[in-house]
């Protein structure tokens, strides 16, 4: 089985500072997916950024930023000009597509504090 | 228009007791699933389903089981709820085609007295 691991549990940074997550993960598999997901204390979960393997490229939306590292299988999350709003649980996941169903498997994630 | 439903939000019920919470997606998603998030907020699988197969975590007593009436909806129904089963429960849904990326409900907030 597939494991992720978020090394942070906690983390806080400065209102308009940058700040970057930690995320490993460990897999044999060549073909897969890398996402980030926010859970705000609304708890809905939402997709902040993915990352395909195949793709040597790193992924960008807007203020975040992935660092992917295929041959370390490590997956960091950069939130640069961080916000309040930016304040949530972060989750780190890895996905297996397979011919019965996409196997998910998510990191225990990463509280991040901004502070004003 | 939500993407991924669920109901209820929140449901307060005594030991013992069966439930059910519902999901509904209007993605057109082949693939549902069902997590239960506990206090310190760890994510753990309990079910997928694709309308062909369903998935269980070998770990999830089988007191709880997922119904899919439809490709846009995945069920789940506990039985004789335990104390522990406190928690939140998201149902997520997929595409197998992709894009792959999981859409999740607001999640139910489960609390057995």
């Amino acid at each position: 089985a597939q494991t992720v691991t978020q090394s942070q549990p906690e983390m806080s940074v400065q209102e308009a500072e940058t700040v970057t997550l930690s995320c490993t993960y460990d897999t044999s598999e060549n073909n897969y997916y890398l996402f980030w997901y926010k859970q705000p204390p609304s708890r809905q979960m939402i997709l902040v950024i993915r990352q395909e393997a195949y793709k040597q490229q790193n992924a960008t939306e807007n203020r975040f930023s992935v660092n992917f590292q295929k041959a370390a299988k490590s997956f960091s999350l950069k939130i640069s000009d961080s916000q309040l709003g930016d304040t949530a649980m972060y989750f780190c996941a890895f996905m297996k597509p397979t011919r019965v169903g996409n196997q998910f498997y998510f990191g225990t994630g990463t509280s991040l504090t901004v502070i004003p | 228009d939500t993407a991924v439903s669920q109901t209820p939000k929140y449901l307060v019920t005594q030991m013992g007791n069966d439930k059910s919470i519902k999901c509904e997606q209007n993605l057109g998603h082949d693939t549902m699933y069902w997590y239960k998030q506990d206090s310190k907020k760890f994510l753990k699988i309990m079910f997928s389903y694709n309308n062909k197969e369903l998935i269980i975590n070998e770990t999830v007593p089988n007191r709880f089981s997922p119904k899919s009436p439809d490709k846009a909806h995945l069920n789940l129904h506990i039985n004789s709820l335990e104390l522990g089963d406190s928690a939140v429960y998201f149902c997520a849904s997929s595409d197998l085609r992709g894009p792959y990326e999981q859409y999740f409900g607001p999640g139910t907030r489960l609390t057995v007295t």
